[in-house]
């Protein structure tokens, strides 16, 4: 089947600790992005990445890094430099239509991070 | 710059009565609008979309939901609530159009939804 899977599920980490995240989409879909999702504000945009070697800061880049090295993958670093981690990160990934525009955003299941 | 809003954090209605989910937007180019549903611990699901075309468009799960460019809003009904419909509900916009865009989606901050028996 295909879709957008992330791993872990949960995810604990003391303070001070770098992790990353994993996001692999096997849809064949030019662009992916990372999320934060926190009680009551909504998603947040972490970063974005519409082709290989290539991504773009989004709202609160801060403390995150990424990389695009194949087109199924979008991995996500949480630095020790991100003040608060804790949080439910969420994986997406889209389609580019024609004349540069984009379809709808396909969801993975997130992963939860909790930092001790 | 795009924004989204959401008229209640949380809504309540009784099962069989109708759900109404407000949503109004700014974009300073026509928009890509979407809802999606967020059940607990999971990722997001697409419910509906209006891109071009016919301004009311349905969805899964018997929702639906009316562009008014007017009334710059985007709201979510769906005539008979089931028990099943308990989630939280999210409205976007998206900068869809034109060659540069990166489908960069603006959320709102989110409709918990609770149906009672």
């Amino acid at each position: 089947d295909g879709g957008i899977t992330q791993s872990p599920k949960y995810l604990f980490r003391k303070e001070g600790q770098n992790v990353t995240l994993s996001c692999e989409q096997n849809l064949n879909h030019d662009a992916m992005y990372w999320y934060r999702q926190d009680p009551g504000q909504g998603l947040r945009l972490i970063y974005y990445s519409q082709i290989v070697n290539d991504f773009q800061k989004g709202d609160i880049a801060e403390g995150y890094s990424v990389s695009r090295e194949k087109k199924e993958s979008f991995p996500l670093t949480v630095t020790s430099a991100q003040k608060n981690p804790t949080a439910f990160y969420l994986c997406a990934s889209s389609i580019r239509k024609g004349q540069g525009g984009y379809n709808e955003q396909f969801f993975g299941p997130g992963t939860r991070l909790t930092v001790l | 710059a795009q924004s989204v809003t959401q008229l209640g954090s949380h809504v309540s209605v009784s099962e069989g009565a109708l759900v109404l989910l407000r949503c109004n937007y700014s974009s300073s180019v026509p928009p890509y609008l979407f809802w999606y549903v967020q059940y607990p611990n999971q990722g997001l699901q697409l419910l509906l979309k209006y891109t071009t075309g016919a301004t009311l468009v349905k969805g899964i799960n018997g929702f639906e939901a009316e562009f008014k460019k007017s009334e710059t809003s985007f709201h979510l009904t769906k005539p008979s609530a089931h028990m099943s419909d308990a989630a939280e509900y999210f409205c976007a916009v998206s900068d869809s159009r034109g060659g540069t865009s990166y489908g960069k989606l603006t959320f709102g901050q989110g409709t918990i939804l609770t149906v009672h028996p």
